[in-house]
């Protein structure tokens, strides 16, 4: 079955605690992409990567880290999490142009930053 | 920076009627233009995309407008159904890849029976 799939699906951490929640897709997908999603504000991407060991920055970058060392996975990394990190955040993947550009969503990962 | 507007926040319409919800985007190097549809409690997904080389595309009781010069995009949704409730978000992204994809905040549509 296509899937993107994340973990873990919940998560409560405390200030300056180092996690990384995982993403991996099964589609051979190019581009993969990390959102938030906050009350009032929608998705804000995080960031993005085209492909393997491509990355780059999207609207609210600071306090996360990526890393694209094969297609499949796609980790988001917070160094050191704050509670303004606390948020539901959602990976997505996707085909290159030229393809059925259909943006696949992971089922969301809820981040508690105490 | 680029940013998408997105109106009405909340709508709530009768079983049947239209709903139209209306998107403005600042990047004028636009030209892709999804929109999701997220149920409660579940992921987004993509229900329609049009892309700036047309004007309108529709899909059954779901169509998307652009009018480019004003940069403006809105959905269209006819005779309305309960399982039409959902928040709703449209995007904006450039190029003919998927690149930075800005999103609006999303309008939380009630259908009601």
């Amino acid at each position: 079955e296509a899937q993107v799939t994340q973990n873990p699906r919940y998560l409560i951490t405390v200030t300056g605690k180092k996690l990384t929640v995982t993403c991996s897709q099964n589609m051979n997908h190019e581009y993969m992409s990390w959102y938030r999603q906050d009350p009032g504000l929608g998705l804000r991407q995080i960031y993005y990567s085209m492909n393997v060991e491509v990355t780059d920055k999207g609207d609210v970058p600071e306090g996360y880290k990526v890393s694209r060392k094969e297609k499949r996975n796609f980790p988001l990394i917070l160094e050191s999490p704050s509670p303004n990190q606390t948020s539901l955040y959602f990976c997505a993947s996707t085909p290159l142009p030229g393809l059925k550009e259909t943006q696949y969503f992971g089922p969301g990962t809820r981040l508690l930053v105490l | 920076g680029e940013n998408v507007e997105q109106h009405p926040s909340t709508l709530s319409v009768q079983e049947g009627d239209s709903a139209v919800i209306k998107c403005t985007y600042s990047d004028s190097a636009s030209n892709y233009f999804p929109w999701y549809k997220q149920e409660l409690g579940k992921r987004p997904q993509l229900i329609i995309d049009i892309r700036s080389n047309v004007g309108e595309k529709k899909d059954q009781r779901i169509a998307v407008t652009l009018n480019k010069t004003a940069k403006h995009f809105s959905l269209h949704i006819t005779e309305t159904q309960p399982e039409d409730s959902a928040v709703y978000f449209c995007a904006a992204s450039r190029g003919t890849s998927y690149d930075k994809v800005i999103f609006g905040p999303g309008t939380s549509l009630s259908v009601i029976p």
